[in-house]
C-alpha cells in the first residue's frame, strides 16, 4: 500500500520560499503514475498546483507557473514543491497527492502541511 | 480552465436521510469526474472515480453517476459519519479543478 510522508516547514517569510518534500513509500516514485501538489486556502476549496512524473515531465497551473518547481529525486523516492516569492496569499494547507491514469484521479494523499506566511 | 460548481454548497439533513449533490463543469468533460470526501483535519478521501466506481474502500451507499457536464453523488442512508465536505474534480484536462464544496451538516 503505497503512502505519502510529507516533510518541510510550516513558516515561510513573506517573499521567501515554501519548499516541501514527499517521501514515497510501500511502491516506487517510477510507477506510472503522476505526483502532485494540491492547496487548500483558509475557509476555500482545492486548488491543484501542478505534477511531475518520474521522467520529469511536469504541469503546472498556469497562474503559479512563474514561481512553482516540482522535482522528483529517484534515488530517493520522494517529490519535493517550491514555491517562490510567497504571500500571504500563499498560506494553505499544502497536500501531496499520486494521480493514478487508470482510472484517472487522485488516489493517495499525504497527510497535510500547514503553512502559515509570516514574519 | 475547465470551472467546476457545486450545489448546494451548504446542506442540512439527519442521520438516514438520502441527499444528492450535484457538480456541474463549464465543458463537457465526458466521465473525467471524481467524488472526494474532505474531513477536516484528514487528508480528502477518493470516494468515486470515472463518474460512477466506487472505490473498493468505500460503502456502497454511495453512489455516483453523470456524463458530460452534469453529475451528480447520492448518499442513501446517511450516517453519522458521512457529515464532511465533498469536492467534485474533473480529470479531463489540466488544470484539473475541483468544485467549490458541498458541506453536509447534520440537522
Amino acid at each position: 500500500q503505497v503512502q505519502l510522508q510529507q516533510s518541510g516547514p510550516g513558516l515561510v517569510k513573506p517573499s521567501g520560499t515554501l519548499s516541501l518534500t514527499c517521501a514515497v513509500s510501500g511502491g516506487s516514485i517510477s510507477s506510472s503514475d503522476w505526483w502532485s501538489w494540491v492547496r487548500q486556502p483558509p475557509g476555500k476549496g482545492l486548488e491543484w498546483i501542478g505534477e511531475i512524473y518520474h521522467s520529469g515531465i511536469s504541469n503546472y497551473k498556469s497562474s503559479l507557473k512563474s514561481r512553482v518547481t516540482i522535482s522528483v529525486d529517484k534515488s530517493k523516492n520522494l517529490f519535493s514543491l517550491k514555491l517562490t516569492s510567497v504571500t500571504a496569499a500563499d498560506a494553505a494547507v499544502y497536500y501531496c497527492a499520486r494521480r493514478s491514469i487508470a482510472p484517472d484521479a487522485f488516489h493517495i494523499w499525504g497527510q497535510g502541511t500547514v503553512v502559515t506566511v509570516s514574519s | 480552465d475547465i470551472q467546476m460548481s457545486q450545489s448546494p454548497s451548504s446542506l442540512s439533513a439527519s442521520v438516514g436521510d438520502e441527499v444528492t449533490l450535484t457538480c456541474r463543469a463549464s465543458q463537457t468533460i465526458i466521465s473525467y469526474l471524481n467524488w472526494y470526501q474532505h474531513k477536516v483535519g484528514q487528508a480528502p478521501r477518493l470516494l468515486i472515480s470515472a463518474a460512477s466506481t466506487l472505490q473498493s474502500d468505500v460503502p456502497s451507499r454511495f453512489s455516483g453517476s453523470g456524463f458530460g457536464t452534469d453529475f451528480t453523488l447520492t448518499i442513501s442512508s446517511l450516517q453519522l459519519e458521512d457529515f464532511a465536505t465533498y469536492y467534485c474534480q474533473q480529470s479531463y484536462t489540466t488544470p484539473y479543478t475541483f468544485g467549490q464544496g458541498t458541506k453536509l451538516e447534520i440537522k
